[in-house]
């Protein structure tokens, strides 16, 4: 069965530290890849998503970048942290069938 | 990125009452789903609606697909308090995938 990694759960970064999130797919081969952003109480915006190694497409421009060096890795980095960077961050997956399957989160806090 | 209005944003409703909400985009989707997500947790499927003016239930749970493929409809009745949470209508017009901005649903005992 397939099933999706995402870590850590809870992260406390101060503001200017880089970021890291790793967010792992298991089960499924060439998987479109996505990056959501939650802020408290809204709805989730897509920050990034990958049809494949290597290929990332950005939605909103903004302090962050991702990469997929692996068919089945997505990785959402910051070089400098914001305050305005903290949420909630889910990483998703999805083949042919229109469904998403999402990780249980990252909750970011920059202080 | 696409913009999805969702509403209404929030609702108080008494356990046994029916619940209705909507979601509208400025472009053309393909695809409609909607998804609940509790608190802390990633979003889960409810309903996939592919074609215009499809009505698809999930037991409780009824959603359509709008004739013009700029809305979808989704309609919960007789609510019980485990419906508690927040429902996210979402759109897929190629590979992206966007999601509402949610309704806040609550229900009281």
């Amino acid at each position: 069965s397939q099933t999706i990694h995402q870590w850590p759960a809870t992260l406390v970064q101060p503001v200017g530290s880089p970021l890291s999130l790793e967010c792992t797919v298991e089960g499924t081969s060439n998987p479109n890849l996505y990056w959501y952003r939650q802020a408290a109480g809204r709805g989730l915006q897509l920050l990034f998503y990958s049809v494949g190694i290597g290929q990332i497409s950005s939605e909103v421009p903004q302090n962050l970048s991702a990469s997929r060096p692996q068919d089945r890795q997505f990785i959402l980095s910051s070089k400098k942290l914001l305050l305005s960077d903290s949420g909630f961050y889910l990483c998703a997956w999805r083949t042919i069938d229109p469904d998403a399957f999402f990780g249980q989160g990252t909750r970011l806090t920059v202080v | 990125g696409q913009q999805l209005n969702q509403s209404p944003q929030s609702m108080f409703i008494q356990e046994g009452e029916d619940v209705s909400m909507n979601c509208t985009s400025s472009s053309i989707f393909n695809t409609w789903l909607w998804y609940k997500q509790d608190p802390g947790e990633g979003p889960v499927l409810l309903i996939a609606l592919y074609k215009a003016g499809e009505l698809t239930s999930n037991g409780r749970l009824t959603a359509q697909f709008g004739i013009t493929r700029k809305d979808s409809f989704l309609n919960i009745s007789a609510s019980i308090p485990s419906d508690v949470g927040i429902y996210f209508c979402a759109g897929q017009p190629g590979n992206q995938f966007y999601f509402g901005t949610g309704t806040s649903l609550t229900v009281i005992p």
